[in-house]
């Protein structure tokens, strides 16, 4: 157990909907990654937050946002959902900004 | 573009002998190294690291090599057991402002008992 916490595991939706996906860091870390494994692309990065400030931006869409919170948790926004968007959504967290970073169990979405 | 790549999709060991597993990048930038395993259904478990200042990093059973003029590295298990069985992800990583990973993209390495 990495001590990252991830929510939902499983998610079902149709094409055209926004869905909500939720991290919680290990307790002291002030980072948060987001990554996205799909069958063709692997794990791919999507987006770091640092103390509530977005600090890296990878290969995410326009119709995908994060924030995180002042409790250090973070949100994955995913909307206008399409079928290529059915993947696993990783969210990884680090004490700072260089340091080795621990996974969660994924969230698995699947767009119908 | 790549940029760090594992060339073999699997792998298959006998119990007790020596697992290698490779992976190779191309961008010179690249500061920091590291492995991880994966189960499936599971996220991804930091094994080991290694700085570009070093060309060895030792862990138990698990050895990391960095050839930075060859611009390779290779995860050493030994002796290899069958809970080894799994994905192993090669990650990189710039540093700087950030430490976004790059991930190639895995080799399943099966230990037959």
């Amino acid at each position: 157990d990495s001590g990252v916490t991830q929510t939902p595991k499983h998610l079902i939706t149709a094409t055209g909907q926004r869905v909500t996906l939720r991290c919680s860091p290990r307790s002291g870390d002030l980072s948060v990654y987001w990554y996205q494994q799909s069958l063709d692309q692997g794990l791919q990065f999507l987006i770091q937050y640092y103390n509530g400030e977005e600090r890296a931006k990878g290969n995410i869409l326009e119709r995908f946002s994060a924030q995180q919170f002042p409790d250090l948790h973070s949100e994955l926004n995913l909307s206008s959902l399409e079928l290529g968007d059915s993947a696993l959504y990783f969210c990884a967290s680090s004490e700072r900004q260089l340091e080795t970073q621990y996974f969660g169990p994924g969230t698995r979405l699947l767009v119908l | 573009d790549q940029q760090v790549k594992q060339n073999s999709p699997s792998l298959s060991v006998q119990e007790g002998r020596i697992s290698i597993l490779n992976c190779d990048y191309t961008n010179s930038m690249f500061d920091y190294f590291l492995w991880y395993k994966k189960y499936p259904a599971e996220g991804p478990t930091f094994l080991i690291s290694i700085s570009s200042i070093k060309d060895k990093n030792e862990d138990g059973r698990f050895t990391v090599f960095l050839n930075k003029s060859a611009k390779h590295l290779s995860l050493h298990i030994v002796p290899s057991q069958p809970g080894d069985s799994a994905v192993y992800f090669c990650a990189a990583s710039y540093g700087g402002a950030t430490n976004k990973l790059i991930f190639g993209t895995g080799t399943l390495l099966a230990v037959q008992p």
